[in-house]
């Protein structure tokens, strides 16, 4: 089944503990995104990738860092959490090279952070 | 300085009846209008898309109208079912790096 997987599906952490949020897809996509949701804000997109080891800032990058060793894999890694960084996590997916790329981005369940 | 708006966050509508869902955008550099829709613990799913050249696209119950000189995007269900409740969200593409740019979203409500 071609899908995009997240874990933890829920954290509570505290305060400066370093995490790690996985996210992995099936499909061979070329792109890979983080977003992030907030009640009144919508998604943002925190970081992307179009490739292995091609990375790059989306709106919202502060506090947060990725890498990209594997097609597959697009972790997101929070060095040292903070409270403003609670809120709910999508990892996305789309392959290129298509008649419209980036447009039906497959997303993952979602993360749902708390940091107290 | 939010450049997708949808000013209703909610919408209730009977069961059969046509939901209509608005989506305003500032950028005019936008080339591409998605909708996507979330049920409760899952991720956003693709719905439908409309290129800035066109007015309207249509897929079966769904019809997605797009007024360039409005800035106005809207979707709309025809005949709405209670499967269809969710939460819809506007999008927006076209500033590069496979960016897409959302709305707040609307949640939708159909009631039997």
């Amino acid at each position: 089944e071609a899908q995009v997987t997240q874990n933890p599906r829920y954290l509570i952490t505290v305060t400066g503990k370093k995490l790690t949020v996985t996210c992995s897809q099936n499909m061979n996509h070329e792109y890979m995104s983080w977003y992030r949701q907030d009640p009144g804000l919508g998604l943002r997109q925190i970081y992307y990738s179009m490739n292995v080891e091609v990375t790059d800032k989306g709106d919202v990058p502060e506090g947060y860092k990725v890498s990209r060793k594997e097609k597959r894999n697009f972790p997101l890694i929070l060095e040292s959490p903070s409270p403003n960084q609670t809120s709910l996590y999508f990892c996305a997916s789309t392959a290129l090279g298509t008649a419209q790329p980036y447009h039906e981005q497959f997303f993952g369940p979602g993360t749902r952070l708390t940091v107290l | 300085d939010q450049q997708v708006k949808q000013n209703s966050p909610s919408l209730s509508v009977q069961e059969g009846r046509i939901s209509i869902l608005n989506c305003d955008y500032t950028n005019s550099m936008f080339d591409y209008f998605l909708w996507y829709k979330k049920y409760p613990a899952e991720g956003p799913t693709f719905l439908i898309s409309i290129s800035s050249i066109k007015d309207k696209n249509e897929d079966g119950r769904f019809t997605v109208f797009l007024n360039k000189s409005a800035k106005h995007l809207s979707l709309h269900i025809v005949p709405s079912q209670p499967g269809d409740s969710a939460v819809y969200f506007c999008a927006a593409s076209g500033l590069g790096g496979g960016k897409l740019i959302f709305g707040q979203g609307t949640e939708l409500s159909v009631k039997p």
